[in-house]
């Protein structure tokens, strides 16, 4: 089946630091790629996708590229904010000609940020 | 605010109950996705209804069902609850049926006590 894998948090960083989140999956196919945050008593929100291999998704300074030879989806910003504390998700959903977009989330990984 | 209500926002019921949650979704969107979200399994796809159809399956138990009426929202029913279902209770809707931009809900937080 279909799977997302995230490295375990948290990860704690001080404000301005460099940001890596890994993720890899497994699917059949070339599906699509998404990175969420979810922030403290909030749901989560779309942060980036990509929808083809070698894409780059791109948003308030974080970027993920597709990477098709090494299965992964890896979360970068350069500089991090203490605003930016929050869990981070990796999903994917697989690409379905029967027409069922069925969604995978990994387990999340925890970002801490200190003044 | 993503434009996702749900309702309650809170719930605490006992063992063997039975409870709805609702959902509407953002003006326009078609599509309702619910999920669970907990410590053990991490945020786990139940089900996704689209214009009033069911169109994806998760792993929903069979003691879970949804629906979703005319007006677009969406209800989760869960019976016979056990402790292992507290949990956080996401709605998401999107546009079109892929889901590739979906917008989430604030939650559900069940405890079965």
């Amino acid at each position: 089946g279909n799977s997302v894998t995230q490295m375990e948090g948290p990860v704690t960083l001080s404000e301005e630091a460099f940001l890596t989140i890994n993720c890899t999956y497994t699917a059949t196919g070339y599906p699509s790629l998404f990175w969420y945050v979810q922030y403290p008593g909030e749901g989560l929100q779309l942060l980036l996708k990509a929808t083809k291999a070698d894409d780059k998704g791109s948003n308030k300074g974080f970027e993920a590229t597709y990477r098709k030879e090494t299965t992964s989806f890896h979360l970068e910003k350069g500089s991090v904010q203490v605003s930016d504390s929050a869990v981070y998700f990796c999903a994917l959903i697989p690409p379905s000609p029967g027409g069922s977009y069925i969604p995978t989330f990994g387990r999340g990984t925890s970002l801490i940020v200190h003044p | 605010d993503s434009g996702v209500t749900q309702t309650p926002k809170h719930l605490i019921t006992a063992t063997g109950q039975r409870v709805t949650l609702r959902c509407s979704p953002r003006s326009g969107d078609l599509s309702v996705y619910w999920y669970q979200q907990s410590l053990d399994q991490g945020l786990q796809f139940l089900i996704q209804y689209y214009n009033g159809e069911e169109r994806a399956k998760g792993n929903i138990l069979e003691r879970f069902s949804a629906q979703q009426f005319p007006d677009l929202h969406s209800e989760l029913n869960l019976s016979s609850l056990e402790l292992g279902d507290s949990a956080l209770y996401f709605c998401a809707s999107s546009v079109g049926h892929r889901g590739y931009e979906q917008y989430f809900g604030p939650g559900t937080r069940l405890t079965v006590t």
